[in-house]
């Protein structure tokens, strides 16, 4: 069974810190995204990325937030001065196209101390 | 504003019944509808997905209904057993945008069946 790749799977990173968090999507998808929980909460949206640039993002996602797909296999989220609100599990998700069910990677737990 | 809402944060029952979990929405008007179970400390896991068109899906002991009148779905794990114990979530795509849309969560119910 195909799966979404997320490394690492746990970061702990000083609170201004730039992180990268990483992802390998299945090879044969097309959509790719970004979700994040904050500890007891519901799965949140951040970004979707198709055709290689950002096709919607939330509020959550700021201009402290990027995404990129360096090559044709990974796809990163960088946060470039984290907070302690960041502390959260990321998610990686891809899907084939609209109408299928999303793969979620395992997570990065992030925390910011 | 929208809000997708599962009812019941928690739920327990015995090994063999049938639980139903219970996910409304308000101010959508959802193209489809998805549930996933995700286990403590995991990323969901797809189980089903049914259309704006379809009334009911299975698949082995699941079963999952939509009645966009009512805005709502109902998902039902038959003959439970503990190894069904987790938490479901119900996740919808709005009907703008279908292709790539982003899927807006709800919290979840956290099921728990006893043997």
């Amino acid at each position: 069974e195909p799966e979404v790749t997320q490394t690492p799977s746990h970061q702990v990173t000083q609170m201004g810190q730039e992180v990268i968090l990483r992802c390998v999507p299945i090879s044969n998808h097309l959509y790719f995204y970004w979700y994040r929980q904050i500890l007891g909460q519901k799965v949140e949206f951040l970004v979707s990325f198709y055709n290689n640039e950002i096709s919607e993002k939330s509020e959550i996602f700021d201009d402290q937030f990027s995404v990129e797909r360096p090559d044709g296999s990974n796809f990163t989220l960088k946060i470039r001065s984290t907070k302690l609100e960041d502390s959260a599990m990321y998610f990686c998700a891809s899907t084939r196209t609209g109408g299928y069910g999303y793969t979620f990677g395992s997570g990065t737990r992030l925390t910011v101390v | 504003s929208q809000k997708i809402e599962q009812n019941s944060e928690a739920l327990n029952i015995q090994e063999g019944k049938t639980a139903t979990l219970t996910c409304n929405y308000t101010n959508y008007s959802p193209a489809y509808l998805q549930w996933y179970r995700q286990d403590p400390g995991r990323g969901p896991v797809f189980l089903l997905l049914i259309r704006e068109n379809e009334k009911e899906k299975r698949k082995e002991r699941l079963k999952v209904t939509f009645d966009t009148t009512l805005k709502q779905s109902l998902f039902h794990i038959t003959a439970s057993q503990p190894a069904d114990s987790a938490t479901y979530l119900c996740a919808l795509a709005p009907l703008i945008n279908q292709a790539g849309t982003a899927l807006i969560f709800g919290k979840g119910t956290t099921l728990s069946v006893s043997s």
